[in-house]
Order: structure tokens, then C-alpha cells, then sequence
């Protein structure tokens, strides 16, 4: 499984895009990129996946430039109510199930 | 509403009591998982089902002990728990295979709060 770095917290204000950055250098050709959201005390929602170039549904942006060693989720103007954890999860999903390993995440924290 | 149910919501036992949680999935997948997540720690993965057969045991204490009776119903038994037991536990399924897109995604229940005392 690949490994992945982002970074432990963020601060942004409302109406300001926030953009969260994952390494991930170790990335297989079968792997895909996917981005969880966590409140507290409740369990990751799904938001975005991706394998290369850009991916966009109406919550969000996912980057991946053509070497696959990072990507990028894109919060478009952020409200209070996106503060939360932001997980990047890259792994092979064509088995039989997930086998994905959830990090740190990225808190991000929106202000007014 | 993610289609997966956990039940109870929060849970208070001593160190030698027996109970369980309960998770119920209405989306018709085929994986199942349980996962802890304890104050400011990464979600740990504990337990995978997949076709009702459990395929991950990620080094859990025995104390833990799942079922997975159906594709549809997923138990946590607990037993002789320790404090450093209590967390919040997340069920979670997924659908086997590949579909079009969104693939191998985990919806998830919203959580047992478990404390021990």
C-alpha cells in the first residue's frame, strides 16, 4: 500500500478555496486516489476519486499531474461547515474488498 | 443517511461485562469492516468481512470478537474490555468489486461511543 503524506492541520476563512496537497511517491499503476471527510464523531464520508489528470463533482477538485507522486483536492470557496478531517487514500481497489489504511488526515479549519 | 446503521450510539460498560455492537448495511454490498478510532488517533482498521468470510485480523486482543452472519449484518462482541478500549467504532461496508466508478468506496456508519469503565 502506498504511503501518504499531507499535512496535520490547515486554517482557512470562509469563502477562501482551500487546497490540500497529498505525496504519495510510492503510487502503483493500479492505484487510485480517493479523499474521505470526517466530522467529529462520525464516521469518513466519500468525496472525490481520481487516477490521473483532473476529477470534479459538486463538492470538490481532485489534481493529479501525470507522474502521480501527488495530488491536490480542491475545496471551492469553504464555509463553516467544511471544517473537518480530509483523509487521501491511495491503494489498488479492484479486490475483493478495501484495504485501504486511513493516516493522520489534514484538519482543516474554516474561520469567519 | 449512509445506508449502514450502527447500533447502540453509545455504549457504557465495566471491564467485565459482555456486551455487543451491531451494524446493518441496507445497500446490498458485500464487504463489511470495523474500524476504532480513539481520541486524536488515525482510524485503525480491525476487522474485514468480505462474502461473510473474514479476511483482515489486524492483530486485535481477542477481547474482540466479530460476526458476520449474513452480507447484510455485522456484530462486534465484547468481552472483558480494558479503559484503553474506549473509542468510537465504525462499521463500515463497500461493494465487492469494481463497479463503474467510485470504486471500492466506504460508506460508514456513524459510530458506537463506547466507554469502559
Amino acid at each position: 500500500l502506498a504511503k501518504t503524506t499531507q499535512p496535520i492541520s490547515m486554517d482557512s476563512y470562509e469563502g477562501q478555496e482551500v487546497n490540500i496537497t497529498c505525496s504519495h511517491n510510492n503510487i502503483a499503476t493500479n492505484d487510485y486516489i480517493t479523499w474521505y471527510q470526517q466530522f467529529p464523531s462520525q464516521g469518513p464520508r466519500f468525496i472525490i476519486q481520481g487516477y490521473k489528470t483532473k476529477v470534479t463533482n459538486e463538492v470538490a477538485s481532485l489534481f493529479i499531474p501525470a507522474d502521480r507522486k501527488s495530488s491536490t483536492l480542491s475545496l471551492p470557496r469553504v464555509s463553516l461547515s467544511d471544517t473537518a478531517v480530509y483523509y487521501c487514500l491511495v491503494g489498488d481497489l479492484s479486490g475483493g474488498y478495501n484495504k485501504l489504511i486511513f493516516g493522520a488526515g489534514t484538519r482543516l479549519a474554516v474561520h469567519p | 443517511e449512509t445506508g449502514v446503521t450502527q447500533t447502540p450510539r453509545h455504549l457504557v460498560m465495566g471491564m467485565t461485562n459482555k456486551k455487543s455492537l451491531k451494524c446493518e448495511q441496507h445497500l446490498g454490498h458485500n464487504a463489511m469492516y470495523w474500524y476504532k478510532q480513539s481520541a486524536k488517533k488515525p482510524l485503525e482498521l480491525m476487522f474485514v468481512y468480505s462474502l461473510e468470510e473474514r479476511v483482515e485480523n489486524n492483530s486485535v486482543p481477542s477481547r474482540f470478537s466479530p460476526e458476520c452472519p449474513n452480507s447484510s449484518h455485522l456484530f462486534l462482541h465484547l468481552h472483558t474490555l480494558q479503559p484503553e478500549d474506549s473509542a468510537l467504532y465504525l462499521c463500515a461496508s463497500s461493494q465487492g468489486r469494481m463497479a463503474q466508478t467510485r470504486t471500492g468506496e466506504l460508506f460508514f456508519g456513524e459510530g458506537s461511543r463506547l466507554t469502559v469503565l
